[in-house]
């Protein structure tokens, strides 16, 4: 059962547009929500994230944005960069006490073309 | 400040042997947790310590162990090893003592089971 989905394989977009990636989860419990980077032969690289009581985070080019009426998040990066290349995991978190587990989304290829 | 250490980067264990892997979180981080990274499957939630003790535990086998050390240091031991489990191991550290708090990861370690 995939709590946490991103339905896109791969997304391919110019430089300087907007690159828009989306995630979609199913346990309403959730209420932490993490964007991490990964280039090959690396480990993930902690992005950006939002708490279930916002419905918008901003950190320079990146913008997370929840709607949990519809159980879906996305992340947009403002202009994107062909260093921007990289595959992008949603991640989401219960609020079990202190325990800490993420559950990942399957991840999105993102291209930026020159 | 250095990033999470893991090590060794490779290893090629043949089935039925066991192996143990290294993380040194960063300094200052208490918490360690573990992840699976395998194409089929995405990122899997292993365990993750905190203080020494484990605080939560994922749906794998008991082929798979770990433990922390009072410098915060990790080992993770898999035994009895089996071609599924050819995977990139992941460890990650976290500041703070809360599930809100991003996890930070190292390079992994990338096991080849033949």
């Amino acid at each position: 059962d995939q709590q946490v989905k991103q339905n896109s394989p791969s997304l391919s977009v110019q430089e300087g547009r907007i690159s828009i990636l989306n995630c979609d989860y199913t346990n309403s419990m959730f209420d932490y929500f993490l964007w991490y980077k990964k280039y090959p032969a690396e480990g993930p690289t902690f992005l950006i994230s939002i708490s279930s009581i916002k419905d918008k985070n901003e950190d320079g080019r990146f913008t997370v944005f929840l709607n949990k009426s519809a159980k879906h998040l996305s992340l947009h990066i403002v202009p994107s960069q062909p260093g921007d290349s990289a595959v992008y995991f949603c991640a989401a978190s219960l609020p079990s006490g202190s325990a800490r587990q993420l559950t990942f989304g399957s991840g999105t290829q993102l291209t930026v073309l020159p | 400040k250095a990033g999470v250490t893991q090590t060794p980067r490779y290893l090629i264990k043949t089935r039925g042997q066991q192996v143990t892997l290294s993380c040194s979180p960063i300094s200052g981080h208490r918490s360690v947790s573990w992840y699976q990274q395998t194409p089929g499957q995405g990122l899997q939630f292993l365990f993750e310590y905190f203080s020494e003790t484990q605080r939560n535990k994922g749906n794998f086998p008991g082929r798979f162990s770990g433990r922390q050390f009072s410098n915060s240091r990790s080992e993770m031991n898999v035994s009895t090893l089996e071609l599924g489990d050819s995977a990139l191991y992941l460890c990650a550290s976290s500041l703070r003592d809360s599930h809100n708090s991003p996890l930070h990861f190292g390079n992994g370690t990338r096991l080849t089971v033949t």
